[in-house]
């Protein structure tokens, strides 16, 4: 059973756009955590978000997290190549991660 | 400081035979996971550890087993591999840091049982 849906599963733009990826679930999760992941590597944390509301910024990506924690987002303001990747949403309950499926990202230059 | 290491990087095994996959982190996390990676299907834990001394199955545990040697380290074990463990496994540990919980993971073992 896939508790987190995320959507887009791919997008394709051009460089300098603008685009959010979401992450969506039924389910509460304690905390929320966004990845990137390159081919051949292992996810990177990018950012863990806790409170309802919550909303983080790491350079031009802005993190959101639901009033009811059940829900996420990931906006990128002026995507560049390097942005390029598949990133990953993850709920944590009691020592366990939820992953989603995932959104492949590819920014044209 | 080297994170979360893993062996071997590659592998590939024949229907039946057995390996171990090693694990080991530096960083002091009590928390230690087993997850693979399919296409399509995102990451699935297989198993984790809570703790030292502590195992628990995750949501895809079957053909497989786990020891959780000591703090640093966390061994995951196919007995009798099949051409469905093919797949990309990731150690992974977790803990806090600044106060945020944060998850760290090797860079892979690309297992083919053929």
């Amino acid at each position: 059973t896939q508790l987190l849906e995320q959507s887009p599963q791919f997008l394709s733009i051009q460089e300098g756009e603008n685009l959010t990826v979401y992450c969506n679930s039924s389910s509460v999760f304690s905390s929320l955590q966004w990845y990137r992941q390159e081919p051949g590597e292992g996810p990177v944390l990018l950012v863990t978000v806790v409170t309802g509301g919550e909303v983080k910024k790491l350079k031009r990506l802005t993190f959101q997290f639901g009033d009811a924690r059940k829900d996420s987002s990931l906006h990128i303001t002026a995507a560049q190549p390097g942005d390029t990747g598949l990133y990953l949403c993850a709920g944590a309950r009691t020592y366990k991660y939820i992953f989603g499926t995932g959104t492949r990202l590819k920014v044209l230059a | 400081n080297a994170g979360v290491t893993q062996t071997p990087k590659f592998q590939v095994l024949k229907t039946g035979q057995s390996m171990t996959l090693q694990c080991a982190q530096d960083m002091n996390h009590n928390s230690m996971y087993w997850y693979r990676q399919d296409p399509g299907m995102g990451l699935r834990l297989i198993y984790y550890s809570a703790s030292e001394g502590t195992t628990d199955k995750g949501e895809v545990p079957n053909g497989y087993n786990v020891s959780r040697l000591n703090k640093r380290e966390f061994s995951l074990r196919l007995e009798s591999a099949a051409p469905s463990q093919t797949s990309v496994y990731f150690c992974a540990s977790s803990g806090t840091s600044g106060g945020d919980l944060v998850q760290y993971f090797g860079p892979g073992t690309r297992l083919t049982v053929t």
